[in-house]
């Protein structure tokens, strides 16, 4: 098992520039979910998705796009990036969600 | 929506001795309280976990206790050692919204 994988581990964007950060689990996994992580912020949850067709808006939504076409796969898309948005992003998968989350090893991103 | 606070945001401890830290959740409904131990350049990985159906729970040297009256519930880490150094995030769920919200981190320092 590969368990959660993301890509890129590290992005540097222009302000306006888009991307999709990619997020990959191989657990069959109902549950993924969004996170950013900020210095004395936390984890803060942007969109999750209960199983393949279904998302939804978590705490900061406002300038994310997820899609969940798959079981496997949940990617996170930056339509114009913002300064704002600089911050390490977390994936993370579970069997439920009160259940054990599994999360990837993040991706940095940097929008100058 | 649900909102908890952590504290302390550092932690300096001599190796051996205890570590305890201690969050607070808004949400009375909230039934379900995580602990993660992110270490540098990681993500965050699940290290115990209590239910409000139980006060306390232990797992070798870590054991968590939960007071549902006072929506408190702390980690204590005995016997501490250098690998216990990180960053700690409780977090809490209730479940029926499918989120789960973590507080701002603890980083601990074991001293050798």
């Amino acid at each position: 098992n590969a368990g959660v994988t993301q890509t890129p581990k590290f992005q540097v964007l222009k302000t306006g520039q888009s991307m999709t950060l990619q997020c990959a689990q191989d657990m069959n996994h109902e549950y993924m979910s969004w996170y950013r992580q900020d210095p004395g912020m936390g984890l803060r949850l942007i969109h999750y998705s209960v199983g393949a067709g279904i998302t939804d808006q978590g705490e900061v939504p406002n300038g994310y796009n997820v899609s969940r076409s798959t079981t496997e796969d949940f990617p996170l898309r930056l339509l114009s990036a913002a300064p704002s948005q600089t911050s390490v992003y977390f994936c993370a998968s579970s069997r439920w969600i009160q259940e054990t989350q599994y999360f990837g090893p993040g991706t940095r991103l940097l929008v100058l | 929506g649900e909102n908890v606070e952590q504290h302390p945001s550092t932690l300096s401890v001599q190796e051996g001795d205890s570590a305890v830290i201690k969050c607070t959740y808004s949400d009375s409904a909230s039934n379900y309280f995580p602990w993660y131990k992110q270490e540098l350049g990681k993500g965050p990985q699940l290290i115990i976990d209590i239910r409000s159906n139980v006060g306390e729970k232990k797992d070798q040297r870590i054991a968590v206790t939960l007071n549902k009256t006072a929506k408190h519930f702390s980690l204590h880490i005995t016997e501490t050692q250098p690998e216990d150094s990180a960053v700690y995030f409780c977090a809490a769920s209730r479940g029926n919204d499918y989120k789960l919200s973590f507080g701002a981190g603890t980083t601990v320092t074991v001293r050798a």
